[in-house]
């Protein structure tokens, strides 16, 4: 266990489906991330909190939807996903000062079908 | 926006030094080097990050050329457990944390 806990491990869902990820982490960090790693590519930046506001969208369609209700809590809202979508989706967090690197949940891997 | 270079993949031998390199000749000088890992479908685990000296923890040391222009992660005794991908990743504090394709390090019985 890292410290970062995601929820849920696995998830299948239809294209018509809505569905959340959840994100909790009570390391005391402030800044929180979602990244989504596709098949055989890099990791890609989604979305950045820092203390709880959103500081960062790197052109995510609109059918993922982030929330960020307090520093230990982190969302994403999934509805009219396309069957690319389907990833591995971590979360991470981080003290937003100093040199530290990121904590990271084990992710959560979507299926979209 | 990865600003660094690394092998596609690497072996070592179970119980020997794995050696992984990473070119980072535009990096600038409030860029540190950081180095995670990616062990199958798990998130990645932060292992060590340096600016100019050499460090070392209990998973890694990491050696820096004086020029900075690349560095090494070094594993002193490889286990099958090491087996993963390795991001070297160059940032400022401040900025976000940028993953290229890494190395996949392979550790053969």
């Amino acid at each position: 266990e890292t410290g970062v806990t995601q929820t849920p491990r696995h998830l299948v869902m239809g294209m018509t489906n809505k569905k959340s990820l959840k994100c909790e982490q009570h390391l005391g960090h402030n800044a929180m991330y979602w990244y989504k790693q596709s098949a055989k590519k890099p990791l890609e930046l989604m979305f950045v909190y820092n203390f709880k506001e959103q500081t960062e969208n790197n052109s995510v369609p609109s059918r993922f939807s982030p929330e960020c209700p307090n520093s230990s809590h982190l969302f994403l809202h999934l509805h009219t996903l396309q069957p690319e979508d389907s990833a591995l989706y971590l979360c991470a967090s981080h003290v937003d000062r100093g040199n530290y690197g990121y904590t990271f949940g084990s992710g959560t891997r979507l299926t979209v079908v | 926006d990865a600003k660094t270079t690394q092998p596609t993949s690497m072996d070592c031998a179970e119980g020997r030094a794995a050696n992984l390199p990473c070119n980072h000749s535009t990096i600038s000088g409030n860029e540190y080097v950081y180095w995670y890992r990616q062990i199958h479908s798990q998130g990645p685990q932060y292992i060590i990050h340096g600016l100019k000296n050499n460090e070392t923890n209990e998973m890694a040391s990491l050696i820096i050329t004086e020029d900075r222009k690349s560095s090494t992660l070094i594993l002193p005794h490889a286990t099958l457990r090491d087996t993963a991908v390795y991001y070297c990743i160059v940032r400022e504090t401040g900025n976000q944390f940028y993953f290229g394709t890494g190395t996949s390090l392979t550790v053969i019985p």
